[in-house]
């Protein structure tokens, strides 16, 4: 069962670029959240959100309750992006994507 | 800041070991969880627990048991460890007692290898 679905899950890009990641959920949810895992293993918390879009720095995140869909968008890519970037649906428990492993080449 | 601290970032057992993963958070949450991490697989949890000394079952709770004494603590432990449950681990814990959705903080997470 894969009630968060990310997509791509690998992606390359080159320093400047602009990135979208996407993940669809298929359960009731009461928020989104974002996180980001950098090699070493911890995990932080990028965004939480539960309708429309949020912005910090080069990260915005948007969500579309209708559709089940959220995108997490980086502008202007730099190497210290590289990560593995993770979707997380919370209803009465947390259902999580399988991530993104994202790498900025400079 | 919200920290959750992990007894080891890295640690090699030998198959039938008996292994205990250690997590505390500094916050008064009520709920800690334990996780692990596979390649595509992504993270899937272990147990849950909402207040001392109570626990719940995850998705994966097979091989594992958990011990909740104390309300900052919450301990993984590995019976007889085996090859198949080499992965990462990760610890979280959330306020909202029962309330499993709530935003979580992780731990660094401890890369347990079984050999």
């Amino acid at each position: 069962k894969n009630e968060v679905e990310q997509s791509p899950q690998n992606l390359t890009a080159q320093e400047g670029e602009f990135i979208t990641i996407n993940c669809s959920y298929s359960v009731g949810i009461s928020a989104l959240h974002w996180l980001q895992q950098h090699p070493g293993g911890g995990i932080v918390s990028l965004f939480m959100l539960s309708s429309g879009k949020k912005k910090h720095g080069r990260l915005i995140a948007t969500i579309n309750i209708q559709e089940k869909h959220s995108s997490l968008h980086i502008t202007a890519s730099h190497p210290r992006d590289s990560a593995v970037y993770i979707c997380a649906a919370t209803g009465n428990q947390f259902y999580f994507g399988t991530g993104t492993s994202l790498t900025v080449i400079p | 800041d919200v920290k959750v601290t992990q007894s080891s970032r890295y640690l090699v057992k030998r198959t039938g070991e008996k292994v205990f993963l250690e997590c505390v958070q500094d916050m008064d949450h009520e709920n800690m969880f334990w996780y692990r991490q596979d390649p595509g697989l992504g993270l899937r949890l272990i147990y849950f627990s909402y207040d001392v000394k109570m626990k719940e079952k995850g998705d994966i709770p097979e091989g594992y048991s958990v011990s909740r004494e104390k309300k900052e603590r919450f301990s993984l432990i590995l019976e007889s460890a085996s090859t198949n449950q080499t992965s990462m681990y990760l610890c979280a814990s959330s306020s909202h007692s029962r309330d499993r959705g709530h935003e979580q903080y992780f731990g660094p997470g401890t890369r347990l290898t079984v050999t």
